[in-house]
């Protein structure tokens, strides 16, 4: 089964880092750009970041540029977003995405919430 | 403001057709086919249902169908079933300083 799981999510002051994962499964990873979009809670979609399957590329939406990597680990069939300066406006739930303008496999959410 | 420019609800009666129309501009929708629509239930990931303007991934019932005119994409629901309601949200490729961009997202609502 084609499965991404997320995980690494939780609750964090302001400022802090946190680190998510993503786990993918049942298709072959490094052939596909992957991605991370959020959802603020009662919110719409936002793209957050993309990389490369070489992990060559990488790109960002502005807001989060400086702050957050995106990296991969082809070996383990993992993606990850690291975290930094975490502010308020950054709470919401986290999906990794296979693909990288369209994403027809997505993960169940990790939530993060920034708050003192 | 979200960079793709879509209607907050539409409703519609079963068994009638809806359209959701996503604006964008050209460096967006307007010089790329690659808009994608997704469908998104309460508590759920969202779930794909058209990708490149037009194309429909396995599995997804031939009432869901993508059009796009210069600036602006379509999602047309025919046979709307009480099943449809949910938000949906078109998405593009854009040549900005951001990768991709998202509407603001649509409330299906059948009555």
């Amino acid at each position: 089964e084609v499965q991404l799981v997320e995980s690494g999510g939780g609750l964090v002051q302001p400022g802090g880092s946190l680190r998510l994962s993503c786990a993918a499964s049942g298709f072959t990873f490094s052939s596909y750009r992957m991605s991370w979009v959020r959802q603020a809670p009662g919110k719409g979609l936002e793209w957050v970041a993309n990389i490369k399957q070489d992990g060559s590329e990488k790109y960002y939406v502005d807001s989060v540029k400086g702050r957050f990597t995106i990296s991969r680990d082809n070996a383990v069939n993992s993606l990850y977003l690291q975290m930094n300066s975490l502010r308020v406006e950054d709470t919401a739930f986290y999906y990794c995405a296979r693909g990288g303008y369209n994403y027809g496999i997505w993960g169940q959410g990790t939530l993060v919430t920034v708050s003192s | 403001q979200s960079a793709l420019t879509q209607p907050a609800s539409v409703s519609g009666s079963p068994g009638q057709s809806i359209t959701i129309s996503c604006t964008g501009i050209s460096s967006d929708v307007g010089n790329y086919n690659s808009v994608s629509w997704y469908q998104q239930h309460p508590g759920k990931a969202p779930k794909l249902m058209i990708y490149d303007v037009s194309n429909r991934p396995s599995g997804v019932s031939n009432r869901f169908s993508g059009s796009k005119s210069g600036n602006t994409a379509s999602l047309t629901i025919s046979g709307l079933q009480a099943e449809d309601e949910a938000d949906y949200y078109c998405s593009s490729y854009t040549s900005s300083f951001t990768y991709v961009v998202f509407g603001g997202g649509t409330k299906l609502t059948v009555l």
